[in-house]
């Protein structure tokens, strides 16, 4: 039944790991993002993808890497973890835009700590 | 580009009382601007959202409102209850030609029983 599911839910790492974090949605939406979410709760755009294809890259570090092998999943690959690093991230779907609307369905979230 | 302002950032009310959290934005053709809900541990969760052609739309116990003029818009909670209780934000659309929500920096509302 989970519309919009990631994995894990919990990650904690060393400076200087690379980790993944996955994401699936079984809405047959089109369009899927990532978001994070930082200690004071305000949530921001990193990235956007259309039918696999980046259509929003919000200056986010190229340490950051999503990839889409197609419209149900877009991981987030990260590099060389730092600190600040740590947050919340949070998937997103929506379906095709509709006269301007934009109803987006967001995951569970994935808690990063990066020790 | 589109910046959302939400205000307050937190808000304390008594079972049953009225809450309101107000927004502006910036870019004046944004046209569509949604409430999220987010409770402890889960993703923000859509409640009520309103279309630049309409100037109230209400769904229950909660009500939003947007004065294009004046680029703001609330939300109205009345008769609140515990489980009202989360983090709640606004958004806007900006006219990118791009499917993107701009939040606003959220409103912790507690009810207290």
């Amino acid at each position: 039944d989970t519309a919009v599911s990631q994995t894990p839910k919990y990650l904690v790492t060393q400076m200087g790991n690379d980790k993944s974090i996955k994401c699936e949605q079984n809405l047959g939406h089109d369009t899927m993002y990532w978001y994070k979410q930082d200690s004071k709760k305000f949530l921001k755009i990193m990235f956007s993808y259309n039918n696999k294809e980046l259509i929003i890259n919000e200056t986010v570090p190229n340490r950051f890497s999503p990839k889409s092998p197609d419209k149900a999943h877009l991981n987030l690959h990260i590099n060389s973890l730092e600190l600040g690093d740590s947050a919340v991230y949070f998937c997103a779907s929506s379906p095709r835009d509709s006269g301007g609307e934009n109803i987006q369905y967001f995951g569970a979230g994935t808690r990063l700590s990066v020790l | 580009g589109e910046n959302v302002e939400q205000h307050p950032s937190t808000l304390s009310v008594q079972e049953g009382d009225s809450a309101v959290i107000k927004c502006t934005y910036s870019d004046s053709a944004s046209n569509y601007f949604p409430w999220y809900k987010q409770e402890l541990g889960k993703g923000p969760q859509l409640i009520i959202d309103i279309r630049s052609n309409v100037g109230e739309k209400k769904d229950q116990r909660i009500a939003v409102t947007l004065n294009k003029t004046a680029k703001h818009f609330s939300l109205h909670i009345t008769e609140t209850q515990p489980e009202d209780s989360a983090v709640y934000f606004c958004a806007a659309v900006p006219n990118t030609g791009f499917q993107k929500l701009v939040f606003g920096t959220g409103t912790r509302l507690l009810v207290s029983p």
